[in-house]
């Protein structure tokens, strides 16, 4: 059974810097990783996939990596900005079953003006 | 291209009252649809998937059903609510192939009070 684990849970950073958010799965036979942002009340908007064949994936100041060797994502956010402020997800599908996706708890992000 | 549309957005409804929520996907076909909820404090917990009409799978055995009655509508429904049910419930879509990530419908907030 796949799981998935997002550390930190929460993060506070200053404006302007950089982080990264870290997510980790214990079956590495994955298709592939997905992450997502979740702002308060709202829906699901993803951010990133990358496949099992990929490294990494860049989206704008968004960059992911996967490493299925070592069981782990990371979501690297370029100059943060107080509008980066949400929970981010990470996801990935338990291995033989591609069609269902296990989450991981989330990182909440605060970024101060 | 894709559009996913979930309603109502907020719903209050009353111990032992029906429930029907609804999902509809545009601009695919033979997608496969799911049925996430997420409880106060707690992370996405997937209910129902379905691969195609009047295929469900269940994953957590509980108060709810889900039907397909067409290719691209699913409906989460129950006949007597309980308080445990109240949370956010989100819709989603992906295609048949792993290559392909999820989107997600905007959610629907219920609250049984």
């Amino acid at each position: 059974k796949q799981e998935v684990t997002q550390i930190p849970a929460a993060l506070s950073v200053p404006e302007g810097e950089n982080l990264v958010l870290n997510c980790s799965f214990t079956d590495s036979a994955i298709y592939n990783l997905q992450w997502f942002r979740q702002d308060p009340g709202k829906g699901l908007t993803s951010l990133l996939l990358i496949q099992s064949s990929q490294r990494e994936q860049t989206s704008g100041r968004l960059n992911a990596s996967l490493d299925k060797s070592s069981g782990r994502s990371t979501l690297y956010i370029a100059a943060s900005q107080p509008g980066d402020s949400a929970t981010y997800l990470c996801a990935a599908p338990p291995s033989g079953s591609a069609r269902q996706l296990t989450f991981g708890s989330g990182t909440q992000l605060t970024v101060l003006p | 291209s894709q559009t996913i549309h979930q309603w109502p957005a907020t719903l209050v409804q009353p111990v032992g009252s029906p429930l029907s929520l609804e999902c509809t996907v545009e601009g695919t076909s033979n997608p496969n649809l799911y049925w996430y909820r997420q409880a106060a404090g707690r992370g996405l917990q997937l209910l129902f998937y379905s691969v195609g009409i009047g295929q469900i799978s269940s994953e957590v055995p509980q108060n709810l059903s889900a039907s397909r009655p067409q290719d691209r509508q699913f409906i989460l429904s129950s006949k007597k609510l309980l308080l445990s049910d109240s949370g956010f419930y989100l819709c989603a879509w992906s295609r048949g192939s792993q290559v392909y990530g999820y989107t997600f419908g905007s959610g629907t907030r219920l609250t049984v009070v």
